[in-house]
Formats: structure tokens, C-alpha cells, sequence
């Protein structure tokens, strides 16, 4: 079946903007996740989604960044007046409980300039 | 922070060889997780090894876990080029939902 998608793929965007990046999860999998990935770094935990439970939010870095799910499978990151330490590799995954493994999307590389 | 921390950052090797990665991590966990990513975008889940497990086998995938030392290794063998890529291992700790990632090894096997 299909795997996570993730759109855009490539994002420019000029500081102090707003981006929205989306996650399609795989078909059935109630546990989403954002990660973010800078250069040559390992992943960091923005966002957790479990089925229809409140979304856990602690690795969000600042109030600009928020993230919704709705009807329990696209998920969309909205990041407002971005700046260039967002700039990154936002990665999308999902899995079918939270113990298993996590299947990521492609990831949508942000570039603040 | 970081849970798990990868040994060595950076490895390199002919192809036909055997790669060594290590992962340490800090606190008890239910899983551990090894993932490939080729040049920086998605990871490919490789391989769960839970914590009750010792030893995990998968094609020409060796995992191992020591829970008494908080670490955990990853035997590629028979290396080719195509393995070229950068290796994370990512615990599963129970006490957060999320997995927690290591910075990873870049691994670069020559031809």
C-alpha cells in the first residue's frame, strides 16, 4: 500500500512568513509524529498524535509552531513568522500503535531565508 | 536531550566488510530501533529488538542489546555500496510515547 506522504517537498520561504507543511500517514495507523531535522543532526520530537487523544505537544520549540489531525489522519504544521533557525527537514511518521515502528515520509525540507 | 548516542560518527569501509555501529543510551526502555536515511530525507525502519531480546537476525542485519549496559550494536555484514547512508538508533522508553533518536553514524562503505 501507499506509504506517508508529505508535501511540499522543498519549501523557500522568506522570514517572518507563515508555512503550512502536510502528512498523509499510511492507511489505518492512529499514531502520527513530527520530527524536525537539522543539518546533520539527529531527529527532534515536535508533535505526537494518538487516535482521538489530546495531542502531546512537548517538543514543540515555540508558540509558533502549532499542528492539528483531523478526522484522525492528515495532519498539517503550521509554522507562523518563520525564522531562519526553522530551517530544517520536517519529518512526518506513523505507526500503527506507540510501540511499533515508526514509518516515515519523505519530509518536506524548509529553507527560511 | 538525547537518548541514544551512536559510536563512531562516521565509519568507513571497502565494500565485502564487515560495519560496527553503537548505540548507548541513558534510561530503561521497552524497544530499541536502528533506521537507515539516505541523503537526509525519510528513515527506513530496519529493525526492533525488545528488551527482553539479546539478539536479533534480519537478512545481513546483526542487533544486538545489552540492557545491564545500556547499549546496544549493529553488525552490517558483507558490505556493499548501497548501505552508504547514515544509521540511528532510537529507543522507545516508555515513559514518552515518541521515539527518542541517537545523532547518528554516517556510514560510507567504498566500492
Amino acid at each position: 500500500g501507499a506509504g506517508v506522504s508529505q508535501s511540499p517537498s522543498n519549501k523557500v520561504t522568506e522570514k517572518g512568513k507563515d508555512v503550512e507543511l502536510r502528512c498523509d500517514p499510511i492507511s489505518g495507523h492512529t499514531a502520527l509524529y513530527w520530527y524536525r531535522q537539522s543539518l546533520g543532526q539527529g531527529l527532534e520530537f515536535l508533535i505526537y498524535f494518538q487516535g482521538n487523544s489530546a495531542p502531546d505537544k512537548s517538543g514543540l520549540p515555540s508558540d509558533r509552531f502549532s499542528a492539528e489531525r483531523t478526522g484522525g489522519s492528515v495532519s498539517t504544521l503550521t509554522i507562523q513568522r518563520t525564522q531562519q533557525e526553522d530551517s530544517a527537514v520536517y519529518l512526518c511518521a506513523s505507526s500503527l500503535g506507540e510501540r511499533g515502528p515508526n514509518y516515515f515520509g519523505p519530509g518536506t525540507r524548509l529553507t527560511v531565508t | 536531550s538525547q537518548q541514544g548516542e551512536e559510536d563512531p560518527q562516521a565509519l568507513s569501509i571497502q565494500e565485502g566488510e564487515n560495519a560496527t555501529m553503537n548505540c548507548s543510551y541513558k534510561t530503561s526502555i521497552n524497544n530499541l530501533q536502528w533506521y537507515r536515511q539516505n541523503s537526509g530525507r525519510g528513515l527506513v525502519h530496519l529493525i526492533l529488538i525488545r528488551s527482553n531480546e539479546r539478539e536479533k537476525h534480519s537478512g545481513r542485519l546483526r542487533v544486538t542489546l545489552d540492557t545491564s549496559k545500556k547499549s546496544s550494536s549493529l553488525l552490517i555484514t558483507a558490505s556493499r555500496a548501497a548501505d552508504t547512508a547514515s544509521y540511528f538508533c532510537a529507543t522507545d522508553s516508555g515513559s514518552a510515547r515518541q521515539l527518542t533518536f541517537g545523532s547518528g553514524t554516517q556510514l560510507t562503505v567504498l566500492p
